[in-house]
């Protein structure tokens, strides 16, 4: 069972677009990440959020944590052909190390 | 930092053999170690959460026998694909989880893509 589902699946954007990026689920997380992986390499974890409602800002993205700590969002602003990757939120559940990844989503900038 | 390493980053070996695979924490003491597994254009798969010292606990549907997995200091974890066959052809990637840090927080090394022939 896929607890957290991603939103949308691919993108496909100009650079200078701005996107958001949707993870949601009915679960409650302990903590939530962000994490943006390219081919043939681990994950990268972009930001942690832990508290209901909290936003946390990385340069041009910007992340937030839904009040119930069930969704989160990741927005970028002007998007550059760098930002080129596959985008996957994880939340940690009942206070666990465990991650349940989301279904991920691919994102293509173009010059 | 905290930085993971894989070794090695690519692999082959025939069907039949077994393949080790090893994951360091360099710069911070791991107590938890988590190995997944990901399919081409997927997300990542949790195969078991390995503590220091004792057994690993496996995500239902993993073969124990056919994923060895040994977690001897704060530092390195190791998966052991043993009997391999064509399906355990992936890409697995470890992650670490420093001591102190915010739960569920986890360091991922760059993967290691096992092909079986």
């Amino acid at each position: 069972t896929q607890l957290l589902e991603q939103s949308p699946q691919f993108l496909s954007i100009q650079e200078g677009e701005n996107l958001t990026v949707y993870c949601n689920s009915s679960s409650v997380f302990s903590s939530l990440q962000w994490y943006r992986q390219e081919p043939g390499e681990g994950p990268v974890l972009l930001v942690t959020v832990v508290t209901g409602g909290e936003v946390k800002k990385l340069k041009r993205l910007t992340f937030q944590f839904g009040d119930a700590r069930k969704d989160s969002s990741l927005h970028i602003t002007a998007a550059q052909p760098g930002d080129t990757g596959l985008y996957l939120c994880a939340g940690a559940l009942d206070n666990t190390d465990k991650l349940i990844f989301g279904t991920g989503t691919r994102l293509q900038v173009f010059p | 930092g905290a930085v993971v390493s894989q070794h090695p980053s690519r692999v082959i070996c025939k069907s039949g053999t077994s393949v080790k695979i090893e994951c360091r924490s360099l710069d911070f003491q791991a107590t938890t170690m988590f190995w997944y597994r990901q399919f081409p254009k997927k997300s990542l798969m949790l195969m078991a959460t390995s503590n220091e010292g004792s057994k690993a606990t496996y995500e239902q549907g993993v073969e124990k026998d056919k994923f060895l997995i040994n977690h001897a200091s704060l530092t390195l974890s190791t998966l052991t694909v043993t009997s391999a066959h064509p399906e355990d052809s992936s890409f697995y990637i470890c992650s670490a989880r420093r001591g102190s840090g915010i739960i569920g927080e986890q360091y991922f090394g760059p993967g290691t893509r096992l092909t079986v022939t």
